[in-house]
């Protein structure tokens, strides 16, 4: 069975660190191009960046609000991916979600995590 | 950067009922185009992309419809499981993929 679990949120200060974790399992995750999906309380999705594989170059792509603070990285070794996050701020707050993109062609999201929660508050 | 909207921002239906939603691009996105459904404190499950593909295990009253700026995801017969927010999201011009603000589906 296809599955992406994320694990690491929490409580943090303006200012401070935390990061981020997205078991995969059930696919070949070597092949999958990743990407991470916020949602802040009550309101929408947001696109926060991709990794695409190794094979297809391994380029990075971040959403302009977090260029610069927040860092993707993978382990093909481990089927894990990371959002290094520094520099948060309250507007970071929400629910992160690792997911994959179904195609090349059809770059929608087709399996989703659960989701872990990131609050950011003094 | 494309902006997405959808409307109505809530829509109330009755069980059984048709429900129609709105997603429109601030430029043309062709046929990329995809829908999400998401029930409260679930993650977002893909329903619909190339604007009229049924993703897997999706049953058929819910359909997508549009092309270039117009989209509609109609659902049919409404039942009791289809009460959530739906997403549009498009994906013809990247980064950013864009999502629309969603529109919400609740019992009349």
């Amino acid at each position: 069975e296809e599955q992406l679990v994320e694990s690491g949120g929490g409580l943090v200060k303006p200012g401070g660190s935390l990061r981020l974790s997205c078991a995969a399992s059930g696919f070949i995750f070597t092949d999958a191009w990743m990407i991470w999906v916020r949602q802040a309380p009550g309101k929408g999705l947001e696109w926060v960046g991709r990794i695409y594989s190794k094979g297809a170059g391994g380029t990075v792509e971040y959403a302009t609000p977090v260029k610069g603070r927040f860092t993707i990285s993978r382990d093909d070794s481990e089927n894990m991916m990371y959002l290094q996050m520094n520099s948060l701020d309250t507007e970071d707050t929400g629910v992160y979600y690792c997911t994959i993109v179904f195609h090349p062609v059809y770059q929608v999201f087709h399996l989703w995590g659960q989701g872990t929660l990131v609050s950011v508050s003094s | 950067e494309i902006v997405m909207t959808q409307s109505p921002a809530t829509l109330s239906v009755s069980p059984g009922e048709r429900a129609s939603l709105s997603c429109r691009a601030s430029q043309s996105v062709g046929n990329n185009l995809g829908w999400y459904q998401q029930k409260p404190g679930q993650s977002p499950r893909l329903l619909i992309y190339g604007a009229s593909i049924r993703a897997t295990g999706i049953p058929a009253r819910f359909s997508g419809t549009g092309s270039g700026t117009e989209f509609t995801l109609t659902i049919s017969t409404l039942q009791s499981e289809d009460f959530a927010v739906y997403y549009c999201q498009q994906y013809n011009n990247w980064p950013p993929f864009t999502f629309g603000p969603g529109t919400k589906v609740d019992i009349k």
